[in-house]
């Protein structure tokens, strides 16, 4: 079946650093990528929406600065989280679906667990 | 505004017994749903959706209903099973309409489901 592969799946960082998580759709190709995050014990929120070759779309309450988005091809979206506070630690999750479908399940990776220090 | 609603945060369930997860929802406009299962730490992952036009669907030992007029589906596991012990999301879309937004998912809160053996 399709595979979204996440990388990386922990990440430790120091606050005011950068840090990139990459999204790979595998077998597919994704012109729509999507982020979320998950707080402990808390639903999954949708973060962004990021598409290939445009600009991401945000959610409302999300810094788009501070969440840098980049869909530079078909198969792979990146989420940059810049300089990183602790409260930004979290658990960080791509999906995608087949590009040209209708009704179909979204695929999701593994998730990156973030923890700035 | 929460969508999508898992009223239940918990439910334990005897092995071999049925196990039924519960979600609502308020938007008119979803015409699919989802449930993923997922373990800490990763990814959910695809159990079973079903669309608006159909009341039910079936696949092994899960079976997901759905009520539209109450807005209200349920995610039937029978046999429960250990190894079913995980948190469970429902998650719903809307109509495919083109452009960048299709494939976004609106998830609940989640139902932590434990399997006793």
């Amino acid at each position: 079946g399709a595979v979204v592969s996440q990388h990386p799946s922990r990440v430790i960082c120091k606050s005011g650093t950068s840090v990139k998580i990459e999204c790979r759709s595998l077998d597919f190709q994704a012109t729509t990528m999507f982020w979320y995050r998950q707080f402990p014990k808390q639903s999954l929120m949708l973060m962004a929406t990021s598409n290939e070759g445009s600009k991401a779309t945000y959610e409302q309450g999300v810094e788009k600065d501070k969440f840098l988005i980049n869909h530079a091809s078909l198969t792979l979206s990146t989420l940059t989280v810049t300089s990183a506070h602790p409260e930004d630690s979290s658990f960080y999750i791509c999906s995608a679906r087949r590009q040209f479908t209708v009704n179909t399940e979204a695929f999701f990776g593994q998730g990156t667990r973030l923890t700035v220090v | 505004d929460q969508q999508v609603k898992q009223n239940s945060p918990s439910l334990s369930v005897q092995e071999g017994r049925i196990s039924i997860l519960n979600c609502d929802y308020t938007n008119s406009m979803f015409d699919y749903f989802l449930w993923y299962k997922k373990y800490p730490a990763e990814g959910p992952t695809f159990l079973i959706s079903i669309s608006s036009i159909k009341d039910k669907n079936e696949d092994g030992r899960f079976t997901v209903f759905l009520n539209k007029s109450a807005k209200h589906l349920s995610l039937h596991i029978v046999p429960s099973q250990p190894g079913d012990s995980a948190v469970y999301f429902c998650a719903a879309s809307r109509p495919f309409r083109g452009g960048t937004s299709y494939g976004k998912l609106t998830f609940g809160q989640g139902t932590i489901l434990t399997v006793h053996p």
